[in-house]
């Protein structure tokens, strides 16, 4: 069974800093996918960032950007010039190729501040 | 697009009541999922459709918890009966379905309090 770890349950930054959120997965396979969720005090999850296991490039959503190390199974979120719309649970998920079934890490609470 | 559609918002109950969560996903979405987020457990996924076809319920918790998709466009996760510690928020997400890297569009989910 895959598993996903977040080791950091809190974070807090200054308003335009660059913050990075840890992700550690653990799988056999060899194709997957990796994504990134925000949920906001609205409650409403919200796809943030994706990667396909057999991409070598670092995906990139505009201020947002991973490292994906694929032999150490680590998919961190750098989030760059953090903004106070940031503030929110990260939710790291993982799901196998030709499978639907997210699995989620336990998240890490964001908070920016002023 | 109004996006995935959960109904109610908030619902509390006793316990031993019988509990009916409803969605809608997006139109044109192929695969529906219902999540349970709570503080102890995080987001687990309960059960998935493809299809309206139950494809994984191997997170469903117990006999209490049933879900059914009677057509494209509504599914219903239905507790009976119902105790505290089902208590949680419950999602449903739609995809499009096309094997693992579509986004999941999750709904605004629905606060179950079983008092």
């Amino acid at each position: 069974a895959q598993t996903v770890t977040q080791s950091q349950p809190e974070m807090s930054v200054q308003e335009a800093e660059t913050v990075t959120l840890s992700c550690t997965y653990d799988t056999s396979e060899s194709n997957y996918y990796l994504f990134w969720y925000k949920q906001p005090p609205s409650r409403q999850m919200i796809l943030v960032i994706r990667q396909e296991a057999y991409k070598q490039q670092n995906a990139t959503e505009n201020r947002f950007s991973v490292n994906f190390q694929k032999a150490a199974k680590s998919f961190s979120l750098k989030i760059s010039d953090s903004q106070l719309g940031d503030t929110a649970m990260y939710f790291c998920a993982f799901s196998n190729f030709g499978n639907e079934k997210l699995t989620f890490g336990t998240g890490t609470r964001l908070t920016i501040i002023p | 697009d109004a996006g995935v559609i959960q109904s109610p918002r908030h619902e509390v109950t006793e316990m031993g009541q019988e509990v009916t969560l409803r969605c809608k996903p997006i139109s044109g979405h192929n695969s529906l999922f219902w999540y349970r987020q709570t503080m102890m457990r995080g987001l687990e996924l309960l059960i998935y459709f493809n299809n309206n076809v139950p494809i994984d319920d191997s997170g469903m918790p117990e006999d209490r918890f049933s879900a059914k998709m009677p057509n494209a466009s509504f599914s219903t996760l239905k507790i009976q009966p119902s105790e505290p510690r089902d208590s949680a928020v419950y999602f449903c997400a739609s995809s499009l379905g096309l094997a693992g890297l579509d986004e999941q569009y999750f709904g605004p989910g629905t606060r179950l309090t079983v008092t």
